[in-house]
């Protein structure tokens, strides 16, 4: 079952600078996407999140973006800052009616940012 | 601000016996939701329960789990009988309505069954 997809498990980058991670899915009945981040020992935290008739989504220093056709959305997270340094879940959700909310989880990726 | 608490933090039990995870969601969310995270691998929904029952479980949710909300507040994850594929980190998860998406998650339930 690999419907959402992260295919970087992991992603460096200097303090600063601007973080992208990736996000594929397979399953066109999903239409909302949440990001979470999770620190060791903790639950997952909601972060930001998209619907399927937006293409971007903006809080802050984070910013998602939803590409339809491809499938694919991405968190930028600009600038980069070390308290960022966490595993970042991907996730989605089909349509609400449906299924009350069950969301499909990414493996995640470890973001670490390096001053 | 509110949050979803969940005990024990660890829980360490013996194949064969039962286990009850404990939560408490955020006091005016109506949606609950268990997933589970195996080591090194994704988090897995397990269980959603609205209304006092349950809306949606996962293959992985056979006839050893059981979910109840006894009162106005707690949520349990009963395990009947633990086998060793059972350890993982156990997150309870709520959300307010049926219009949102986000769901909030406690901290987790690390389970060790040896």
């Amino acid at each position: 079952d690999q419907q959402v997809k992260q295919n970087s498990p992991s992603l460096s980058v200097q303090e600063g600078r601007i973080s992208i991670l990736n996000c594929d899915y397979t399953n066109s009945m999903f239409d909302y996407f949440l990001w979470y981040k999770k620190y060791p020992a903790e639950g997952p935290t909601f972060l930001i999140s998209i619907s399927s008739i937006k293409d971007k989504n903006e809080d802050g220093r984070f910013t998602v973006f939803l590409n339809k056709s491809a499938k694919h959305l991405s968190l930028h997270i600009v600038p980069s800052q070390p308290g960022d340094s966490a595993v970042y879940f991907c996730a989605a959700s089909p349509d609400r009616g449906s299924t009350l909310g069950r969301l499909y989880f990414g493996r995640g990726t470890q973001l670490t940012v390096w001053p | 601000e509110p949050e979803v608490t969940q005990t024990p933090s660890h829980q360490v039990t013996q194949m064969g016996q039962e286990v009850i995870l404990r939560c408490v969601p955020i006091s005016n969310h109506l949606y609950f939701y268990w997933y589970r995270q195996i080591l090194g691998q994704k988090v897995e929904f397990l269980v959603s329960f609205y209304n006092n029952e349950i809306s949606e479980k996962s293959e992985i949710f056979d006839d050893q789990f059981s979910v109840e909300r006894p009162d106005g507040s707690n949520f349990t994850l009963k395990i009947r009988s633990t086998k060793l594929e059972d350890s993982a980190m156990y997150f309870c998860a709520s959300k307010g309505t049926t219009s949102s998406y986000e769901q909030y998650f406690g901290p987790g339930t690390r389970l060790t069954v040896t």
